[in-house]
């Protein structure tokens, strides 16, 4: 089965800054690589598919890409509406799917 | 609108069964899958198993083969989580979403509001 490993498991940063979230993964997946985002209390939210295809709705500062078994995610610019859990998720060896651990960015 | 609706908190004792629903609306249900997905308290995600509306095929994590039960009834647009004997490590919220297949991946786009179990003797 495939792994699918985050870091930093948890960040800090302020309003306005620019971030990087890291996927590895234990085996080559392509771009199945979907990345959502989980606030306290909400269900996850799809922010990027295909490693790099924003999903509707989602502002423009989020953007994704990688392929093969690397991936980020980036936040151009921080809101504060953006400190939230953030986990990755394999979809390549179907119909297993793997979730990384999750990285909680904090200010 | 797309949306997945599911069930409400279940207060359980261990030992005792319990299904929870996920109620699909706004699109043709039978046409994509529905999965699975566990959180325990302070924990991340965690995949269980998905089911193909369609025709009911199933398949599991190996982490929860043979603990939960996933089923689905497409004339009422609802597919099902069910344990016939709960324990307290069950306690958790549970989403269902639902996937789509792209042109380049498969992504999972709507999801439930969760369902909050929680098993207490």
């Amino acid at each position: 089965d495939i792994q699918m490993t985050q870091s930093p498991s948890s960040l800090s940063a302020s309003v306005g800054d620019r971030v990087t979230i890291t996927c590895r993964a234990s085996q080559t997946i392509d771009s199945y690589l979907n990345w959502l985002q989980q606030k306290p209390g909400q269900a996850p939210k799809l922010l990027i598919h295909a490693a790099s295809t924003v999903q509707s709705g989602v502002p423009s500062r989020f953007s994704g890409s990688g392929s093969g078994t690397e991936f980020t995610l980036t936040i151009s610019s921080l809101q504060l509406e953006d400190f939230a859990t953030y986990y990755c998720l394999q979809t390549y060896s179907t119909p297993e799917y793997t979730f990384g651990q999750g990285t909680k960015l904090e200010i | 609108e797309v949306q997945l609706v599911q069930s409400g908190a279940e207060g359980k004792k261990p030992g005792e069964s319990l299904r929870i629903s996920c109620k699909g609306s706004g699109y043709t249900f039978a046409g994509y899958w529905i999965i699975w997905v566990r959180q325990m308290p302070g924990k991340g995600l965690e995949w269980m198993g998905r089911i193909d509306p369609s025709d009911s095929y199933t398949n599991y994590s190996p982490s929860f083969q043979g603990h939960v039960t996933i089923s689905a009834d497409k004339s009422i647009n609802t597919a099902y989580l069910q344990w016939s004997s709960l324990k307290a490590s069950d306690t958790a919220m549970y989403y269902c979403a639902r996937r789509v297949p792209g042109p380049r991946d498969y992504y999972l786009d709507y999801w439930g509001q969760g369902s909050l179990v929680t098993v207490s003797s």
